[in-house]
């Protein structure tokens, strides 16, 4: 199958701080990406649909200006956790939907996010 | 979004088959049925995905009825690697989002 990236696999950081997380689909170009959000021992939740050369659209109760979500190639989408708190730590998934193969959303590994 | 049903989880041992059956009532007729697997800390991986009666891959096989309100993931002859959580997903045709449910803790044992 497609291969999805994701870069840092995990970070710590100091509450106040702002992280970046990337997304690269690797063998395939990505109109759309999506950004999960997981809980120990939860399922994953759904955060935002990343649309290239786009806004990205958010899940209701998703602050935008919190989570930065930015879709500039094909191939490449970042999330920003601004202002990061002790509850923004978390497992940041993202995945990508090949437009070949519209029906199947590839995953990247995850980033963990620790925020101290 | 097509909501889905499985059962929260399952146990079974090596080298047995394990089907594990997701309930999708209100599925749209462009719906696919798509199931992925997750072991801890890591992004799911896609094991199949099918749209009606049986679709059968090296990893698993995917049995849908006439009525599609349903499906069941078959794993034949299970090992202890297959201990993960399997989530049954029905993509929006349009928007391509997946929510996810809980999800089926499968846990093999020897």
């Amino acid at each position: 199958g497609a291969v999805v990236s994701q870069h840092p696999s995990r970070v710590i950081c100091k509450s106040g701080t702002s992280v970046k997380i990337e997304c690269r689909s690797l063998d395939f170009q990505a109109t759309t990406m999506f950004w999960y959000r997981q809980f120990p021992k939860q399922s994953l939740m759904l955060m935002a649909t990343s649309n290239e050369g786009s806004k990205a659209t958010y899940e209701q109760g998703v602050e935008k200006d919190k989570f930065l979500i930015n879709h500039a190639s094909l191939t490449l989408s970042t999330l920003t956790v601004t202002s990061a708190h002790p509850e923004d730590s978390s497992f940041y998934i993202c995945s990508a939907r090949d437009p070949w193969d519209t029906e199947t959303q590839y995953f990247g590994p995850g980033t963990r996010l620790l925020v101290l | 979004l097509a909501k889905t049903t499985q059962p929260i989880s399952m146990d079974s041992y090596e080298g047995q088959e394990v089907n594990i059956t997701c309930s999708h009532n209100n599925i749209a007729t462009n719906d696919y049925i798509t199931w992925y697997q997750q072991f801890p800390s890591q992004g799911p991986r896609f094991i199949i995905q099918g749209y009606k009666t049986k679709v059968t891959n090296e990893v698993a096989s995917l049995f849908i009825p006439a009525d599609r309100k349903s499906s069941t993931l078959s794993l034949p002859r299970v090992s202890l690697s297959d201990t993960a959580v399997y989530y049954c997903l029905v993509p929006s045709s349009n928007t391509g989002k997946l929510i996810f449910g809980q999800g089926t803790t499968l846990q093999v044992k020897p």
